[in-house]
């Protein structure tokens, strides 16, 4: 089965300027999780996706990233303006709920941001 | 909320020897243990996982022990091979209601020297 696509895989903007990644996640996972990962640190939990709902966003700095799944597959997470300490690895992360694998969480290859 | 240690942050072992990475977490409540191994420009990949009714769980060289008293979980690979070089990470998971909250150790990278 194909895992979790990510794209774009690299990307350098100014700060000030927006940016968006896209996650498409593994076909039937219904729970969908974007993180942060900083350099040298362990992966941070931004928001939590339920289908197209919100389980958790208490870690998004809802003041300047926004993330949408409209369809309950795709999202985006958008970063409007972007800050140099958003500089970071952007990793989403796929998995089957109600299943005896249902806390499986599975990785794409994660979006490179520099913000200069 | 959960706060997990993780050390040591750099491990450098001879092929062929043992490497034994520790984490302790803060939240009684948690329930599920995952490691997951991160190697350059890549995700993270699950490698072993280990539930709180569980003490301890063996996969070929990997092996994960949990102690709930003391709330700390290890992993352990043995015979270590040039291709298990990577940052290692641990990971406490609460589980509630069908969702899950996932905290991350810093993570450790792992040098197997040939």
């Amino acid at each position: 089965e194909a895992g979790v696509a990510q794209s774009p895989r690299y990307k350098i903007i100014e700060k000030r300027q927006s940016v968006a990644f896209w996650c498409n996640p593994i076909s039937g996972h219904a729970t969908l999780y974007w993180y942060q990962q900083i350099l040298g640190q362990g992966p941070k939990l931004l928001i939590q996706f339920q289908n197209n709902g919100v389980v958790d966003d208490s870690q998004l700095p809802k003041d300047r990233f926004s993330a949408e799944r409209l369809k309950g597959v795709d999202s985006t997470l958008k970063i409007q303006p972007a800050k140099l300490e958003d500089s970071a690895v952007y990793l989403c992360a796929s998995s089957l709920p109600g299943t005896s694998d249902q806390e499986t969480q599975y990785f794409g290859p994660g979006t490179r941001l520099l913000v200069l | 909320g959960e706060n997990v240690e993780q050390h040591p942050s750099t491990l450098s072992v001879q092929e062929g020897d043992s490497a034994v990475i520790k984490c302790t977490y803060s939240d009684s409540a948690s329930n599920y243990f995952p490691w997951y191994k991160q190697e350059l420009g890549k995700g993270p990949q699950l490698i072993i996982d280990i539930r709180s009714n569980v003490g301890e769980k063996k996969d070929q060289r990997i092996a994960v022990t949990l102690n709930k008293t003391a709330k700390h979980f290890s992993l352990h690979i043995t015979e270590t091979q040039p291709e298990d070089s990577a940052v290692y990470f641990c990971a406490a998971t609460l589980s509630s209601g069908g969702y899950q909250k996932v905290t991350f150790g810093i993570g450790t990278k792992l040098q197997v020297i040939p």
